[in-house]
């Protein structure tokens, strides 16, 4: 089957760090453009981060630079979010996705179940 | 950056259209793309392109686009139809995916 499953999700301190993974299967990984997407409690869905294939072009939600890191192991058909110095507002469902070439016809065209993260004291 | 603007809720007898708008400035220039999502399930892409269904996707799902609205139609509405349907598009300002708030469509 084609899919995405994500885990590493917690409780975590604000302040503390957390590592997403995100295991792919039943397609070619190295082939796609791949995402974050998060989903706060009761509300809309929110982009997080995009890595191309190769993993050398990433790209962030502004407000999320310098704290969130996007990677991928293309032998190991995974897509990894390192979060640092987390916050109370990043609590949230936080999704894997698959997407077409990055720019103005970007859509998520694969998603995952996502992974809960709940950061609190 | 841009905003989108969708009905929190949408409710429809089965057998009845629904009609969920997605309201943007000038969204009719952009390629707008719907999901569907389940309570605890992933999100499904239902449309892409404005209008294009992926394979396995319903012909009783379409979509259009013009001026500052973006409307995903549901014909034929089935209970399974139940979800949270979220448009999304690239903003051209912030060279970013954006998506609307979501809309609650329930089956009465």
């Amino acid at each position: 089957d084609v899919q995405l499953v994500e885990s590493g999700g917690g409780l975590v301190q604000p302040g503390g760090s957390l590592r997403l993974s995100c295991a792919a299967s039943g397609f070619t990984f190295p082939g796609y453009w791949l995402s974050w997407v998060r989903q706060t409690p009761g509300k809309g869905l929110q982009w997080v981060a995009t890595i191309n294939q190769d993993g050398r072009q990433t790209y962030y939600l502004d407000s999320l630079k310098g704290r969130f890191t996007i990677s991928r192991d293309n032998a190991e058909s995974s897509l990894y979010l390192q979060m640092s110095n987390l916050r109370v507002d990043d609590t949230a469902v936080y999704y894997c996705a698959r997407g077409n070439d990055y720019g103005f016809n970007y859509y998520f065209a694969l998603w995952g179940r996502g992974t809960p993260v709940s950061v609190s004291s | 950056s841009y905003v989108l603007t969708q009905p929190p809720a949408v409710s429809v007898a089965p057998g009845q259209t629904a009609t969920i708008t997605c309201g943007g400035n000038h969204i009719g220039s952009k390629r707008v793309h719907w999901y569907q999502q389940k309570p605890g399930q992933a999100p499904i892409l239902v449309i892409y392109y404005d209008k294009d269904r992926p394979s396995g996707i319903p012909e009783r799902f379409s979509g259009s686009n013009s001026g500052n609205t973006a409307t995903l139609t549901i014909s034929r509405v089935e209970v399974g139809d139940e979800a949270d349907y979220h448009c999304q598009l690239w903003d051209t300002t912030t060279d970013q995916p954006v998506f609307g708030g979501g809309t609650k469509l329930t089956v009465l």
